[in-house]
């Protein structure tokens, strides 16, 4: 059973436009959240965080949204360029686990020129 | 500043051997954690070792095993390969979890070819 899900596979955006990319989870033990970018043939990146006290966090282009009660967060990018074309990754952590972090399948996003 | 370092970045092995991949964790980082990522999944959770000492497991069989270095780096051994075991192999560090820093930094990772 997948405590984590990133539903939407793939996502097309034109550049220059915001992408979206969406995250639902299970467990409501998780406390912490982070989005990573993945290029092929290179490990995850980290990209942002969010503590479970709030419910946006931002930094530059990137901004992370958290809805507890729905157990969704999302990750907005404006404006999109070419080279954010990569699989964003969604992963979780209860600070209990010391660390385990349980990640989604991922989304492949594709910006346009 | 040396980020998170994998080796070897591919192998193939024979089902039935014993593998074992390394790991530099990013300088400063004392905490070091595998993962498996099969093809089209996300990362999956293997161990996390901490002061030398294996501190948490997923739900992976006995086959896998770990070690970490005083220098903080580490080794996954695989024994008894199948073929069901070829994946990417990813390792990330962070530090230790009383500074209260979730985020893991992960290498390149190490792919592994079972036939």
């Amino acid at each position: 059973d997948q405590q984590v899900k990133q539903n939407s596979p793939s996502l097309s955006v034109q550049e220059g436009r915001i992408s979206i990319l969406n995250c639902d989870y299970t467990n409501s033990m998780f406390d912490y959240f982070l989005w990573y970018k993945k290029y092929p043939a290179e490990g995850p990146t980290f990209l942002i965080s969010i503590s479970s006290i709030k419910d946006k966090n931002e930094d530059g282009r990137f901004t992370v949204f958290l809805n507890k009660s729905a157990k969704h967060l999302s990750l907005h990018i404006v404006p999109s360029q070419p080279g954010d074309s990569a699989v964003y990754f969604c992963a979780a952590s209860d600070g209990g686990s010391q660390g385990n972090l349980i990640f989604g399948k991922g989304t492949k996003l594709s910006v346009k020129p | 500043d040396a980020g998170v370092t994998q080796s070897p970045t591919h192998l193939i092995k024979t089902r039935g051997q014993q593998v074992t991949l390394r790991c530099s964790p990013k300088s400063g980082h004392d905490t070091v954690s595998w993962y498996q990522q099969a093809l089209g999944q996300g990362p999956q959770f293997i161990f996390q070792y901490y002061e030398e000492e294996e501190r948490q497991r997923g739900n992976f069989p006995d086959r896998f095993s770990g070690h970490q270095f005083p220098n903080y780096s580490s080794e996954l051994n695989v024994n008894a390969l199948l073929l069901g075991d070829s994946a990417l192999y990813l390792c990330a560090s962070s530090l230790g979890q009383s500074l209260g820093s979730y985020e893991q930094y992960f290498g390149p990772g190490t792919r592994l070819t079972v036939t």
